[in-house]
């Protein structure tokens, strides 16, 4: 079975552009959740989707959006990128089922703003 | 909201020795604890975890214990491997999966030989 699948790896982009990020969750699996990861902040929950609604959302500015499509891919788009903005960006698919907790991590996408 | 507090940042142990990692949580609707191992310039990986109607649970050398009236929640790893070394992560959220997770600013545990 085929993991979470970030793309892509590895990312540079210039202040004020626009950057989207694509998760492809574990085969069946209907929730998807993004993650900012920096040395001093830790991991913060960005938004969850599930079956393209978005269920719950942390506390990032509205730069940060996403989406998630039928087949349960999401992506997330940050606009107007600030230095600030350089992490590690982490999706997780979870089944989402009754009594079934656990969740799956990808590689994540680093993006560094200049 | 949900704040988490792990101690400590960094924690060193001979090889063969327990380690220990300890969480604090402020929301007491929070009711799923999970715990993640993170190797450098790896994904996070799920080791362990545990809902708020269980005290304990064990996993070979892992185990977590939850205290829910003190809102803390400790990692304890036995008879300590040089491929423990890592940083754990604990996490507490509300429903399960990877959903809403609020993370501990994380451990780096090394393991001398």
């Amino acid at each position: 079975k085929a993991g979470v699948t970030q793309t892509p790896r590895y990312l540079i982009k210039t202040r004020g552009q626009q950057v989207t990020l694509s998760c492809s969750p574990i085969s069946g699996h209907r929730s998807v959740s993004w993650y900012q990861q920096t040395p001093g902040q830790g991991l913060q929950f960005l938004f969850e989707y599930f079956s393209e609604t978005q269920r719950n959302k942390g506390n990032f500015p509205g730069r940060f959006s996403g989406r998630q499509f039928s087949n349960s891919r999401s992506e997330m788009n940050v606009s107007t990128l600030e230095l600030g903005d350089s992490a590690l960006y982490l999706c997780a698919s979870s089944l989402n089922s009754i009594g079934v907790t656990e969740a799956f991590f990808g590689q994540g996408t680093r993006l560094t703003v200049v | 909201g949900e704040n988490v507090e792990q101690h400590p940042s960094t924690l060193s142990v001979q090889e063969g020795d327990s380690a220990v990692i300890k969480c604090t949580y402020s929301d007491s609707a929070s009711n799923y604890f999970p715990w993640y191992k993170q190797e450098l310039g790896k994904r996070p990986q799920l080791i362990i975890d545990i809902r708020s109607n269980v005290g304990e649970k064990k996993d070979q050398r892992i185990a977590v214990t939850l205290n829910k009236t003190a809102k803390h929640f400790s990692l304890h790893i036995t008879e300590t491997q040089p491929e423990d070394s890592a940083v754990y992560f604990c996490a507490a959220s509300i429903g399960g999966g990877a959903d809403g997770l609020t993370f501990g600013k994380g451990t780096h545990l090394i393991i001398q030989p």
